[in-house]
This record gives structure tokens, sequence and C-alpha cells, in this order.
């Protein structure tokens, strides 16, 4: 069963403008974490930022937001103020099991993301 | 800020030949993990490692595919026989302690083209 959903393959937004990126997941489990990366097309795949499913705030880092809507087992990405650099592949992931745990990520098809001068 | 490192970045195999693939997980961390990426799709499990034996693998860690950690700074990937469908970007990553929420760090993947 497909457990991480990002339905949009590919998105342009218009540099300095904020852009939404989609994800739903499906778990059973009530406790898990939520997982944003940045792939460039250099390839390398960077951690952006990370949701807990009992966090009562959505997280933030500089740019970057999780509106986490637990109910609808969504975790959107919000992209502020869009810079060139943001163009990249990003994808969503999902681990589950409490903060603590270690295991694997299960990961999105991923959505490209092209940021226009 | 410390690092994955993965070597080599790009590897080149004639189908049948064995390959390793080395990694340097960040120092201090304890749990270590590879992923496939083939190309234009999405990243894939393949398995994790703690204490020095497999925590858990999926369907395509195969008996073709082993892990080893040889000393206290190398985790490596060996393919014995590798086929033509092991062509993907291949990535390391590694975790720290439990006990707080730990995102995993990877590297910047090897790329395994089998002719």
């Amino acid at each position: 069963a497909q457990k991480i959903t990002q339905t949009q393959p590919g998105m342009f937004v218009q540099e300095k403008e904020a852009v939404t990126l989609d994800c739903t997941y499906d778990t059973s489990d009530q406790s898990y974490g939520l997982f944003w990366y940045k792939q460039p097309s250099s390839g390398e795949m960077i951690f952006l930022i990370y949701q807990g499913s009992y966090d009562e705030q959505n997280a933030t880092e500089g740019r970057y937001s999780l509106n986490f809507q637990k109910a609808r087992k969504s975790a959107n990405l919000v992209i502020s103020a869009s810079q060139l650099g943001d163009s990249a592949m990003y994808f969503c992931a999902m681990r589950e099991g409490p903060p603590s745990n270690t295991g694997k990520l299960i990961f999105g098809q991923g959505t490209t993301l092209q940021v226009k001068p | 800020e410390p690092e994955v490192t993965q070597t080599p970045s790009h590897q080149v195999t004639q189908m049948g030949q064995e390959v390793i693939l080395r990694c340097v997980p960040i120092s201090n961390h304890l749990y270590f993990y590879w992923y496939r990426q083939i190309l234009g799709q999405k990243v894939e499990f393949l398995v994790s490692f703690y204490n020095n034996e497999i925590s858990e693998k999926s369907e395509i860690f195969d008996d073709q595919f082993s892990v080893e950690r040889p000393d206290g700074s190398n985790f490596t990937l060996k393919i014995r026989s590798t086929k033509l469908e092991d062509s993907a970007m291949y990535f390391c990553a590694s975790s720290g302690d439990r006990g707080a929420p730990q995102p995993q760090h990877f590297g910047d993947g090897t790329r395994l083209s089998i002719l």
C-alpha cells in the first residue's frame, strides 16, 4: 500500500513567492515522524525539516515550514520567499514509531520544483 | 558541519561483477542505512545496521547484497554479482542516538552503472 503520496510531479513558482508542496501519508501507528528532503540536480539528499506526530506546533526551519494536518494525514511543505536555488526535487518521507525510533524512511515519489526568475 | 561521505561518486561495472560501495558515516552516529534510487523514481530502503548487525532489510536486499562495518569508520555495501537492474544511485545515511528525533543524514550518493 502506498504510504506516502506526493500528487504533484512538477511545480513552478515565481521567485520571491511562497509555494506549497503536498504530501499525504497513511499509517496505523499513533506515533510517527514526517520528514522533507531536498534533492538538487547534483543528486545529494539534504534534510530540511521534521514533524513528529505528537508535536502540537507546526515545525519551522528558516524559510521552510510544515503545514501538519493530522486528521487529514497531510504534511505539506511551505517554502516562503522562493529563491532560484530552491529549484530541486523535494521528497516527503515517513518513519513509523516514536521520535526515538531509528527505523527506515519511507519516501514519496517526489515533486520537482522550478523557481522562475 | 559533519557529513556522510561516499566513494566512489560514480562506478561503472560489467554485469556479473562484484562491486563494493563505501561510506563513512558521521563519526558519533550509531545507526547506518543504505537506500537506492533508480533513475527518475523514489528513494527505496535497502537495509539498516546497528551494533554490527542488520536491523532490518527490504525485499530488494536479497542474497546478492551484504553490508559490513569493517572498522570503526567505514560502512560498505557489496553486490556480489551485479545485474542490469542494479543500476541506480545508492545512498548511505546515518543517524545518532535514540532519545530524540534523529533525521537521517545522507551522503551524496554513488551512481552505479551496470553495463
